[in-house]
Formats: structure tokens, C-alpha cells, sequence
């Protein structure tokens, strides 16, 4: 995939707002999408999926936006909190062996 | 503590000595991953167990590369004659085989090749 060297996308939001991770996905087969979290020094922390037959899903605090038509996916958190500040990626599994291709992480900066 | 666990979570070596690290995953889980992941870059896929039979590689994966899952629980990864550039953190998932397709990482292992 495209490198984006030591230099990850950042969004930086004021605690209690909302947030909106942006995600585009490369393969029209994809067939399954999660969203992780990974903070500094550990392992992707699964947040949500969707599948390609629904447009949305609800979490906790947390949305998830499916459009195959433009090939995006979102992340929505509600009322972002300190805790929330992470690297975020995107995963698409094409296939039957569910191997995940990840996309470029966006990291999120919550301000207090 | 029932999710995945690496050991070593850090390890240093000099460039060609081998290396091995561990993986085990939620015990109900056939499925097992390993993925690299480099500073700044998502996870990449390198290998799939399905039970004790690794079904799929990755391109990425050298001659130098092996793992192993040999009675579909804990699985190893090993490199042979370590270069600089495999220096990343190496990333275990494991999931089940019916139901959904989340995989659940553990914390990594991270080499640093001197």
C-alpha cells in the first residue's frame, strides 16, 4: 500500500465533541470491515465491524458508516474522551482465510 | 487474563542471530494470524493457521521466515539470520472459525535488529 513514512494523518478534537475517522477502502469484494484503536506500544484493540450488507452499525458511543458505492468507511465516536486519543485504523477482509488489510491509521488528539 | 499473549514482548538481537517468538491465543480460537508492523504503517499480513495447518502466506513472508502451530493451540514464528530491516513489531490475532470474523491481537512483540 501507500507509505506515509513516520507522518500519520491527525485529528484533533475537543473533549466532549464528536468524531468523525475517515477510511477508503481499495477492494469492491471486501466483504467485511472492523475498525481498531491502537494506542502507543500495544496491540489493534478491536472497536466495531460491519458487514457489506448493512450501511451502519451502533457500539457504545460509537457509529460505523459503510458506502460501497464511493468504496468509505467511518467511524463516528460520540462525546470523545482523553482515553479516545489513539492511532485508528480500518481493516477490510477479502477472502475465505478473513486476512485483514489494513489502511493508513489517522490518529486521533483529543484536546481537554 | 483470557486474550492473546506474545512472548517476548521486546527483543534485541544482533543482526544475523535467529529469533523466536511466541503466540497464544484465546483458547477457543482455531484461527491464528501473524501480522508485521512497522513504525507508522498498519498491520501486514504474513501467515494463517487454520488448527495446526498454516493455509496461507504472504509474499512477504522470506525463506527466512518459518512458523509453526504444531498441535493447533500456541504458535511460534521464527527468523533466521535477522537483518535490520525486520526490525518492526510482530503482531499475533487469533479468531473462530464460525460465527464472526473479528480477530483479537495481542500486544506484540517488539525486535529491534542491531
Amino acid at each position: 500500500g501507500e507509505s506515509v513514512g513516520l507522518h500519520l494523518p491527525t485529528l484533533s478534537v475537543q473533549e466532549g465533541d464528536n468524531s468523525i475517522i475517515n477510511c477508503a477502502y481499495s477492494n469492491s469484494a471486501s466483504d467485511y470491515f472492523i475498525w481498531y484503536k491502537q494506542e502507543s506500544g500495544k496491540g489493534p484493540q478491536f472497536i466495531i465491524d460491519i458487514r457489506s450488507n448493512m450501511d451502519k452499525r451502533q457500539g457504545q458511543r460509537v457509529t460505523v458508516l459503510l458506502n460501497k458505492t464511493v468504496k468509505h468507511l467511518s467511524l463516528q465516536i460520540a462525546a470523545t474522551q482523553p482515553g479516545d486519543s489513539a492511532v485508528y485504523f480500518c481493516a477490510e477482509n477479502t477472502g475465505a482465510n478473513s486476512k485483514l488489510t489494513f489502511g493508513k491509521g489517522i490518529t486521533l488528539s483529543v484536546r481537554p | 487474563d483470557t486474550g492473546v499473549s506474545q512472548n517476548p514482548r521486546h527483543k534485541i538481537t544482533k543482526r544475523g542471530q535467529n529469533v523466536t517468538f511466541r503466540c497464544d491465543p484465546i483458547s477457543e480460537h482455531n484461527r491464528l494470524y501473524w501480522y508485521r508492523q512497522t513504525l507508522g504503517q498498519g498491520p501486514e499480513f504474513l501467515t494463517y493457521f487454520q488448527n495446526e495447518a498454516q493455509l496461507e502466506k504472504s509474499r512477504l513472508l522470506s525463506d527466512r521466515f518459518s512458523a509453526e502451530r504444531p498441535k493447533g493451540s500456541f504458535s511460534t514464528l521464527e527468523i533466521q539470520r535477522t537483518e535490520q530491516g525486520d526490525s518492526a513489531m510482530y503482531l499475533c490475532a487469533s479468531s473462530l472459525r464460525t460465527g464472526g470474523y473479528e480477530q483479537y491481537f495481542g500486544p506484540g512483540t517488539r525486535l529491534t535488529v542491531t
